[in-house]
C-alpha cells in the first residue's frame, strides 16, 4: 500500500525557509508526479507544484520566485523549500502523488499533512 | 488562471437523502475537473476524476456528471461517513486550483 508522510518543523520564523520532506513508502517514484499542497482558512486549498521524473519541476506562478521542490529516487522521498516565509504562508502542506492517466490528471493519494506555523 | 466556484457553500441534508452539488470554473473545460472528499482532520481525499470516472475504492452512490462550465456531484442515499466537505479541481492548466468547498452537514 503506497503512503505519504510529510516532516518537517513546525514552526518558521518570518523571513526565513520553511523546508519539509515527504517519504514515500511502497511505490517508486519514477513515472509520478509529486506534489506540494497547502491549505489554510484565508486561501483554501492551493497547489504550490510538482516534481517529475528528478529534474522537471512546475511550479505555481505565485510562488514561483520563493519555491523548489526536488526529489531523490534513492531514498524515496521529496522536498519542499519556501524562502522568505511570512505569516500568509502558515498552513497545513500536503504532500500527494500526481496521476496522468490518459486525458486524465488528478492527484490520487495524499499525506496526512503537517501545519506549518510562520511566527517569531 | 481559472477560478473555480462551488454551490452551495453548506448544504444540510439526512441519512438516506439525495444530493447534489455544483461546481462552475470560469473557463469552459473538458474532461478535466475532478472532486475531493474531505473530513475533518484528514487529507482530501479523491472522489471522481475525469468528470465522471469513480475512484477506485469509491462508493457508486457517488456520481460526477457536466461539462463547459458547469459541473454536478451527486450523492445518492446519504450514509454517515458522506458528511464532509467537498471539493472541485480543475487539472487543464496551471496553477491547478480548487473551489472553495461544499460543506455537507446533518
Amino acid at each position: 500500500q503506497v503512503q505519504l508522510q510529510e516532516s518537517g518543523p513546525g514552526l518558521v520564523k518570518p523571513s526565513e525557509t520553511l523546508s519539509l520532506t515527504c517519504s514515500v513508502s511502497g511505490d517508486s517514484m519514477t513515472g509520478h508526479f509529486w506534489i506540494w499542497l497547502r491549505q489554510s482558512p484565508e486561501k483554501g486549498l492551493e497547489w504550490i507544484g510538482y516534481v517529475y521524473n528528478t529534474w522537471t519541476t512546475y511550479y505555481n506562478p505565485s510562488l514561483k520566485s520563493r519555491v523548489t521542490i526536488s526529489m531523490e529516487t534513492s531514498n524515496n522521498h521529496f522536498s519542499l523549500s519556501l524562502n522568505s516565509v511570512t505569516a500568509a504562508d502558515t498552513a497545513v502542506y500536503f504532500c500527494a502523488r500526481g496521476i496522468n492517466n490518459g486525458p486524465y490528471w488528478y492527484f490520487d493519494l495524499w499525506g496526512r499533512g503537517t501545519l506549518v506555523t510562520v511566527s517569531s | 488562471d481559472i477560478q473555480m466556484t462551488q454551490s452551495p457553500s453548506s448544504l444540510s441534508a439526512s441519512v438516506g437523502d439525495r444530493v447534489t452539488m455544483t461546481c462552475r470554473p470560469s473557463q469552459s473545460l473538458n474532461t478535466d475537473l475532478n472532486w475531493y472528499q474531505q473530513r475533518q482532520g484528514e487529507p482530501p481525499n479523491l472522489l471522481i476524476y475525469g468528470v465522471s470516472n469513480l475512484q477506485s475504492g469509491v462508493p457508486s452512490r457517488f456520481a460526477g456528471s457536466g461539462s463547459g462550465t458547469d459541473f454536478t456531484l451527486t450523492i445518492n442515499s446519504l450514509q454517515p461517513e458522506d458528511f464532509a466537505v467537498y471539493y472541485c479541481q480543475q487539472s487543464k492548466s496551471a496553477p491547478y486550483s480548487f473551489g472553495q468547498g461544499t460543506r455537507l452537514e446533518i
